[in-house]
């Protein structure tokens, strides 16, 4: 089944930086690539995802990239903010039935 | 618009109590999700329906779990005799059709003593 791995596990950048997390799988048949934050005592929230006939997307400060050759995907968040602290998860799933596998997170910490 | 609710937000059982997790999807999705979050971790999945039918419990980890929906909204996850490791936060996710973006609800907090 697939497999997705996700680094790094924890980031703290300072804020006005940028911050990159970057995810592998390991199907080849997938071909949904969703993106998403996850407070503190709250479900995961979807932010930005991507689909195997595109190679980026962007929406504001957020962007994806996904390079399908080398079965790896990157969120790319630009002039953080304190309130992108969260944990990040990537997740893949192929078209039928679409269960979502996860990464394991990135804490990601902005600090002021 | 209302989201996808899940009740209760906190469940406490004693090890070999039955419990009945409860999500509410978003009205008119036909997709429903349940995944396993341990803490510290990313979801897993255990079971999907379309509509009222199950159509992959792939992820359930014994037969102590079962989930149904009967009229394909309302869903319930339970768990039989639960166990220590039963302990995690669960989330429901629904969305309008297959191959669509899932949305989660703030998922049910169980903790087995």
């Amino acid at each position: 089944g697939e497999n997705v791995e996700q680094h790094p596990s924890t980031l703290s950048v300072q804020e006005g930086d940028s911050a990159v997390i970057k995810c592998t799988y390991s199907d080849s048949a997938s071909n949904y690539f969703p993106w998403y934050k996850q407070e503190l005592g709250k479900g995961p929230q979807l932010i930005i995802d991507i689909r195997s006939n595109v190679g980026e997307k962007k929406d504001q400060r957020i962007a994806v990239t996904l390079n399908k050759t080398a079965k790896h995907f990157s969120l790319h968040i630009t002039e953080t903010q304190p309130e992108d602290s969260a944990v990040y998860f990537c997740a893949a799933s192929m078209e039928y039935g679409n269960k979502l596998v996860f990464g394991a997170g990135t804490i990601l910490r902005v600090k002021s | 618009g209302a989201g996808v609710s899940q009740s209760p937000r906190y469940k406490v059982a004693k090890r070999g109590q039955d419990v009945a997790l409860r999500c509410d999807p978003i009205s008119g999705h036909v997709s429903l999700f349940w995944y396993q979050q341990a803490l510290g971790q990313g979801p897993e999945f255990l079971t999907y329906f379309q509509n009222e039918a199950q159509l992959d419990k792939s992820g359930l980890p014994s037969d102590r779990f079962f989930a149904e929906r009967p009229e394909g909204s309302v869903s319930t996850l339970k768990i039989q005799r639960t166990q220590q490791e039963d302990s995690a936060v669960y989330l429901c996710a629904s969305s309008l059709a297959p191959s669509y973006e899932q949305y989660f609800g703030p998922g049910t907090r169980l903790t087995v003593t």
